[in-house]
């Protein structure tokens, strides 16, 4: 079992849609959760961070956790083209001398104009 | 001021031969990390380094190495490259060793092996 699992999509929704992206994972000793976007051919760009259960949001983006289920969102309000993007969520495992963090594969998410 | 610059952009490599890739920091930036982002999935952890040393090593062979020069930029090293190694190598830059929250990555150097 992978430790962060999303749907690869892809996802296509239409300009100005509530766009929901979900992710599980399974090993609830970390508690660090974070998405990235990434455009083709770029490097992954944090999009939110958290620590905690509940919401954070930020703009036209809400990070929710549940740790209670292993389960985390992303929700991305009045969705534009620009959003169309692969999401990644992540999450940070803490070693004895380093932290790394853990991707899930990606969503990869279009929106229609 | 600059992102995390990497080069070469791309690279086309044949199987058995070596490979270096080259990451500069954002400026002030102490630690680097290296990712490997296999096509269709999501990066996965191969080194960081901070301060010059081997602070973390993923689940990777060890014909992958690394190493941080004194002006904390940092280069990865593949030898006997196999088809498998084709992917996006990733640089990603942190102010310090454990500031997940403030780590940026370049756009990624992609490796082609044949």
């Amino acid at each position: 079992q992978k430790e962060v699992e999303q749907d690869p999509g892809p996802l296509s929704v239409p300009e100005g849609a509530i766009v929901s992206l979900n992710c599980t994972y399974s090993n609830s000793a970390f508690q660090y959760f974070m998405w990235y976007r990434q455009y083709s051919r770029k490097g992954p760009e944090l999009l939110m961070y958290t620590y905690s259960s509940g919401n954070k949001e930020d703009g036209r983006f809400t990070a929710q956790v549940d740790k209670s289920s292993k389960y985390i969102s992303l929700f991305i309000r009045d969705s534009q083209p620009s959003d169309s993007a692969t999401y990644l969520c992540a999450r940070v495992s803490v070693g004895s001398s380093a932290s790394k963090i853990i991707f899930g594969s990606g969503t990869r998410l279009s929106i229609r104009p | 001021d600059a992102g995390v610059t990497q080069s070469p952009t791309h690279l086309i490599k044949t199987r058995g031969q070596h490979v270096t890739l080259r990451c500069s920091p954002i400026s002030g930036h102490k630690s680097v990390s290296w990712y490997q982002q296999v096509l269709g999935q999501g990066p996965q952890f191969i080194f960081q380094y901070y301060e010059k040393e081997e602070r973390g090593r993923g689940n990777f062979p060890d014909r992958f190495s690394a190493r941080q020069f004194p002006n904390y930029s940092s280069e990865l090293n593949v030898n006997a490259l196999l088809l498998g190694d084709s992917a996006l190598y990733l640089c990603a830059s942190s102010p310090d060793r454990a500031t997940n929250e403030k780590l940026f990555f370049g756009s990624g150097t992609q490796l082609s092996v044949l």
